[in-house]
């Protein structure tokens, strides 16, 4: 079984402040875990994902993710915020089995204020 | 254009009617998955296929709901009685067959059922 939380349904930034979502998961086996973007009336894009190599990865358009095993989390963030990050992100979680089927968290709403 | 289409994009009907949605993957992808997402929420999985063979169907999926992939290419999915419980939108999403590959969504059919 595989399950994913983010934690905060909603988060409020400044322009140019750091940014953190955050997203604990839980799963049977050895997950590959993914974060994605959503824009209003667009498809959802890939940020980032983690699939057991370097545990802090690197994504598009500045964002990160670290990978904490003992923690069971993968927290995504950016250290500046700009306008065009405002948007819905959703964290995924995987088997890494030959099943790939994904388990989404509820998503949460990014609001950058300038 | 070489990314996941889905078409239509947006459709209406009326309780007790049924719909079709197609989706036409990446090329060379020979998964293929469609999910759910209701508003406020994450995507949840309704089934996939590798190639022509569907391998997993979502306990959310009913009995009214069908999905094919004939030629192991595009992939339909049928929703036969529409309730108004079926409108959300309805995303598919193409990936090479391994749990640690991500997956590229379409634009998604937003569906509304009257």
């Amino acid at each position: 079984a595989q399950s994913v939380t983010q934690l905060d349904s909603h988060v409020s930034v400044s322009e140019g402040t750091p940014v953190l979502l955050r997203c604990n998961y839980s799963s049977s086996y050895s997950p590959s875990l993914f974060w994605y973007v959503q824009h209003p009336n667009k498809g959802l894009q890939l940020l980032l994902k983690y699939t057991s190599a370097a545990t802090l990865v690197k994504g598009i358009n500045g964002f990160e993710a670290e990978f904490k095993k003992s923690e069971t989390s993968f927290h995504l963030t950016k250290p500046s915020a700009h306008m065009s990050d405002a948007a819905e992100y959703f964290c995924v979680v995987t088997h890494n089995t030959n099943a790939g089927k994904s388990t989404f968290g509820d998503g949460t709403t990014l609001t950058v204020k300038p | 254009d070489t990314g996941v289409s889905q078409d239509p994009r947006h459709k209406i009907t009326k309780r007790g009617q049924n719909v079709t949605f197609r989706c036409d993957p990446i090329s060379e992808h020979n998964r293929l998955y469609w999910y759910r997402q209701t508003l406020g929420q994450g995507p949840e999985f309704l089934t996939y296929f590798q190639n022509e063979a569907q391998l997993e169907k979502s306990r959310l999926l009913s009995d009214r709901f069908s999905a094919e992939r004939p030629k192991g290419s595009f992939s339909t999915l049928e929703i036969q009685r529409t309730e108004q419980g079926d409108s959300a939108m309805y995303l598919c999403a193409s990936s090479f067959s391994a749990g640690r590959n991500e997956q590229f969504f379409g634009p998604g059919t937003r569906l509304t059922v009257l």
